[in-house]
């Protein structure tokens, strides 16, 4: 059974840097698309991009584009979601996903990391 | 773009739903998913390729639909249904969410 574990809340101030992570069990890691899903409170769910550890691939939404840096280390099972200067606007619960193939939907889900971004 | 409808629906437990999920571009082979997500957990797949249900899904949830049209049914609400609906199309990039629909109790 896959599963995803994401590390804890965070309450950081505009302008500083964060990566939060994402372990994923019960599968090999290198054989599933880790995805980043944004949503903001209250809102809807955004695809931000996706990952794969097997090759690094790395795919982005334009609209994150240049805002936010995926990476994996698969020496440990873990993907990353990086901003190196944090805006009030980046406050939102951020989901990793996985799915097998890009014919495939996110059928596994993270518990949610909450970003908090205030002065 | 992905558009839902209606953005709330008041049922009464026992009776059907019918959400919808309509798409600016034909969704390539019925890429198209449904999600779940009740208040502070993660979205739930219930429906994936438009009408497959997910692994553990009752029967009670129906999806159909091709090209650029599509629909959830449930079809007698159960308390543990009323919750946020999600439609996902997960092929084209970027992959896309349509805005949700509500489904509360009447």
């Amino acid at each position: 059974e896959v599963r995803l574990v994401q590390s804890g809340a965070e309450v950081k101030k505009p302008g500083e840097s964060l990566k939060i992570s994402c372990k994923g069990s019960g599968y090999s890691f290198t054989d599933y698309w880790i995805g980043w899903v944004r949503q903001m409170p209250g809102k809807g769910l955004e695809w931000m991009g996706s990952i794969y550890p097997g090759d690094f691939d790395t795919r982005y939404s334009p609209s994150f584009q240049g805002q936010v840096t995926i990476s994996a280390d698969k020496s440990i099972n873990t993907a990353y979601l990086q901003w190196t200067s944090l805006r009030t606007s980046d406050t939102a619960l951020f989901f990793c996903v996985a799915r097998q193939t890009t014919a495939d939907p996110f059928d596994s889900w993270g518990q949610g990391t909450l970003v908090t971004v205030s002065s | 773009v992905l558009t839902q409808s209606p953005g709330t629906l008041s049922l009464s437990p026992g009776e059907g739903a019918t959400l919808s999920c309509r798409a600016s571009q034909s969704v390539s082979a019925n890429y198209l998913a449904w999600y779940q997500q009740q208040p502070g957990q993660a979205p739930r797949l219930l429906i994936y390729a438009a009408s497959r249900r997910a692994t553990g899904i009752p029967d009670r949830f129906s999806g159909s639909g091709s090209g650029t049209d599509f629909t959830l049914t449930i079809s007698r609400l159960e308390p543990e249904d009323f919750a946020v609906y999600f439609c996902h199309q997960y092929v084209s990039s970027p992959l896309t969410f349509g805005g949700g629909t509500k489904v509360e109790i009447k």
